[in-house]
């Protein structure tokens, strides 16, 4: 079964700094991998996704992940945080075939920015 | 234009009711899901329909009945709602794409939410 573990529940960075929010995965098969991020009282917004093309993934507001298989990760990061970033981020993980679609997510990363 | 749409976006009601909650995408999907977020913010599946037949039911009481009167509507209904039913419920739906191989991936879109809260 596939499970996704996100270190670090918060993460702290200044404006203008790395963001680096870390995600590692486990699945029996290749995997489809997704970042989603979650701002205050709204829905889930697709960040990102990987879905066994290119490893280095480039996603919306700057943000990007690299799947690495011998690692089994996924991290997400922006090379220079903006107070907008602030909110919560959350890594998932699907594969294809017989598990209909089921996403298994991280618990989520809350990201603080800093000015 | 809204892509996928809750209603209500909150709900505060006693131990013991029963009330529903909507769901609409316009995105011409065919698959449709319930997660629930608890209060750790942990995101968990419910329920799936795919064109309007049930493909995904966790281990959810049965108290729970989604109902899917067609493929751009998936409704929630909660029995006898208790005091742990207090969650954010979110609806999402998706497209299947399927690929060489016969594996495909699925890209979820998701709703603003519903909080429930049960007093």
């Amino acid at each position: 079964a596939q499970s996704v573990t996100q270190l670090g529940s918060h993460v702290s960075v200044s404006e203008g700094a790395l963001v680096l929010l870390r995600c590692n995965y486990s699945s029996s098969v290749p995997p489809y991998l997704f970042w989603y991020v979650q701002y205050p009282n709204q829905g889930l917004q697709l960040l990102l996704k990987y879905t066994s093309a290119a490893t280095l993934v480039k996603g919306i507001n700057g943000f990007e992940a690299e799947f690495k298989k011998s690692e089994t990760s996924f991290h997400l990061t922006k090379p220079s945080a903006h107070m907008s970033d602030a909110a919560e981020y959350f890594c998932a993980v699907t594969e294809g075939g017989s598990t209909l679609g089921r996403l298994y997510f991280g618990r989520g990363t809350q990201l603080t920015v800093w000015p | 234009d809204t892509a996928v749409s809750q209603t209500p976006k909150y709900l505060v009601t006693q131990m013991g009711n029963d009330k529903s909650i909507k769901c609409e995408q316009n995105l011409g999907h065919d698959t449709m899901y319930w997660y629930k977020q608890d209060s750790k913010k942990f995101l968990k599946i419910m329920f799936s329909y795919n064109n309007k037949e049930l493909i995904i039911n966790e281990t959810v009481p049965n108290r729970f009945s989604p109902k899917s009167p067609d493929k751009a509507h998936l409704n929630l209904h909660i029995n006898s709602l208790e005091l742990g039913d207090s969650a954010v419920y979110f609806c999402a739906s998706s497209q299947f794409e399927f690929r060489t191989g016969g594996t495909f991936y699925n890209e979820q879109f998701f709703g603003p939410g519903t909080r429930l809260t049960v007093l």
